[in-house]
C-alpha cells in the first residue's frame, strides 16, 4: 500500500471548517483513501473513503486532487468532539491482496478550541 | 449494544503471565481483526480471520502471540508469558464483508506488563 504523510498537528476554532491535508504521490490506480479518526481512549472510527471522485457524507467531505497524489479531509463545522486523531490510509482493491488491512500511520491531532 | 465488545478493558499483568483478551464482533460479520496500538503510535495490524479460518498471521510479534475463533464469532487473542513490551492497547475490529469495506472497531483492551 501507497505510504501517506500528514501533518503532525492542526488547530482549529469551533464552529469553522477544519481542513486536514494528506500525501499519497505514490498512490496507484487501484487505491482507495481512506480516512479514520481516533478519539482518546476509544478504538478508531470510520469516516469516509474515496477512490476519485470527491465524497460527501453525514460526517465530512473528501477532496481528491485529479492526479490523485494528495487528498483532503473537510470538516464543514468543527466541534469540540471533533478533537481526535485523524489518519489518511490507502488501501488496495486486489481481491487477491492483502486488501483487508489498513496500514496507520501516526496521523493528525487535531484539536478544537473553544 | 451493537458495536464491538472487548473485555477486559483494562488488564494489569505481572511479566510472564499470561493473558486472554476477548472481543465480541458485531453479530454476522465475517471478518474479524486484530491491532496492536503502541503509545503515541498508529495501530499496528496483528492478524485476521474470515469466519473460523485465520487467514494472515503475519503481523503477530513472536510465537507467544495466539489467536483463534473457533466458531467465527468471538475471538480471543492469548498472549503468554507476557514481556514489558507487550505493554500497549489490543483492539479488535470487525467488518460485514471480507475484502474492502469498514471495519468498526472495539474500544480496546489497554494491557500493562509489569
Amino acid at each position: 500500500d501507497a505510504k501517506t504523510t500528514q501533518p503532525t498537528s492542526m488547530d482549529c476554532a469551533e464552529g469553522r471548517a477544519a481542513n486536514l491535508p494528506c500525501n499519497h504521490s505514490t498512490i496507484s490506480g487501484n487505491e482507495y483513501v481512506y480516512w479514520y479518526r481516533q478519539i482518546h481512549s476509544q478504538g478508531p472510527q470510520y469516516i469516509i473513503h474515496g477512490l476519485k471522485n470527491n465524497e460527501t457524507n453525514e460526517m465530512a467531505s473528501l477532496i481528491i486532487t485529479e492526479d490523485r497524489k494528495s487528498s483532503t479531509l473537510i470538516l464543514p463545522h468543527a466541534t469540540l468532539r471533533d478533537t481526535a486523531v485523524y489518519y489518511c490510509i490507502v488501501r488496495g482493491v486486489n481481491s487477491g491482496g492483502s486488501n483487508y488491512k489498513l496500514t496507520f500511520g501516526k496521523g493528525t491531532l487535531l484539536t478544537v478550541n473553544p | 449494544g451493537a458495536g464491538v465488545s472487548q473485555s477486559p478493558r483494562y488488564k494489569v499483568a505481572k511479566r510472564g503471565q499470561d493473558v486472554a483478551l476477548r472481543c465480541d464482533p458485531i453479530s454476522g460479520h465475517v471478518s474479524l481483526f486484530w491491532y496492536q496500538q503502541a503509545l503515541g503510535q498508529g495501530p499496528e495490524f496483528l492478524t485476521y480471520f474470515q469466519n473460523e479460518a485465520q487467514l494472515d498471521k503475519s503481523g503477530l510479534p513472536s510465537d507467544r502471540f495466539f489467536a483463534e475463533r473457533p466458531e467465527g464469532s468471538v475471538s480471543t487473542l492469548k498472549i503468554q508469558r507476557t514481556q514489558q513490551e507487550d505493554s500497549a492497547v489490543y483492539l479488535c475490529a470487525s467488518s460485514p464483508r471480507q475484502g474492502l469495506t469498514e471495519a468498526f472497531f472495539g474500544q480496546g483492551t489497554r494491557l500493562t506488563v509489569v
